[in-house]
């Protein structure tokens, strides 16, 4: 069956210290990978996403991504969280060979960021 | 930037009533979406729309929900009996092609007493 996987239902870290979050999916190919931010109030914000080629994606608000086919994953890091980073993060997937488009997201990590 | 616009932010509404979410999504994309996420569970997918039909919907869309896309600009989800367990935040979203990119609204909070 498909899944998305995000270990850690809580994170906190100090601002400036560096984050990473976790993301493994179940799939019988590599899906199409997304990371999504959703701010208190807020709606699901993309933060950068993953299709082919450089396994290492930028995204926005100086975030980043690195793909590990061998490992499944799709952690999401940060070198230097600000306060405003603090909100909660979805990583969600799109099967490869659906022709329906059909996101699956993982069940988020809340981020609090200590000033 | 193009967003996705949802109206109400917050609905509140008693068990057994006919709610109506909208949705805007931006003018140019031809793919649109329902999810709903309860509170502290996570973001579900509802159904999926194109060219002016159904495209795939999950087990959770039963015959008591259904989309429409009235005017080509507005884009609905409407609950024909509300019950409790439907109180979450639901969220439209939009893309110019399958698979590709996924712009979200910022979600209705609907609530049902």
């Amino acid at each position: 069956a498909q899944s998305v996987t995000q270990p850690d239902i809580h994170i906190t870290v100090s601002e400036g210290a560096s984050l990473e979050l976790r993301c493994n999916y179940s799939y019988g190919a590599t899906p199409y990978l997304f990371w999504y931010v959703q701010s208190p109030g807020q709606g699901l914000q993309l933060l950068l996403k993953y299709f082919s080629g450089d396994t290492l994606v930028q995204g926005i608000k100086g975030f980043e991504a690195e793909f590990k086919r061998s490992q499944s994953s799709f952690n999401l890091r940060k070198p230097s969280v600000h306060w405003s980073d603090a909100a909660e993060y979805f990583c969600a997937v799109v099967d490869r060979g659906s022709t329906l488009g059909r996101l699956y997201f993982g069940r988020g990590t809340q981020l609090t960021v200590w000033p | 930037e193009p967003e996705v616009t949802q109206t109400p932010s917050h609905q509140v509404t008693q068990m057994g009533q006919e709610v109506i979410l909208r949705c805007v999504p931006i003018s140019n994309h031809l793919y649109f979406y329902w999810y709903r996420q309860i509170l502290g569970q996570k973001v579900e997918f509802l159904v999926s729309f194109y060219n002016n039909e159904i495209s795939e919907k999950s087990e959770i869309f039963d015959d008591q929900f259904s989309v429409e896309r009235p005017d080509g600009s507005n884009f609905t989800l409407k609950i024909r009996s509300t019950k409790l367990e439907d109180s979450a935040m639901y969220f439209c979203a939009s893309s110019l092609r399958q698979g590709y990119g996924y712009t979200f609204g910022s979600g209705t909070r609907l609530t049902v007493v």
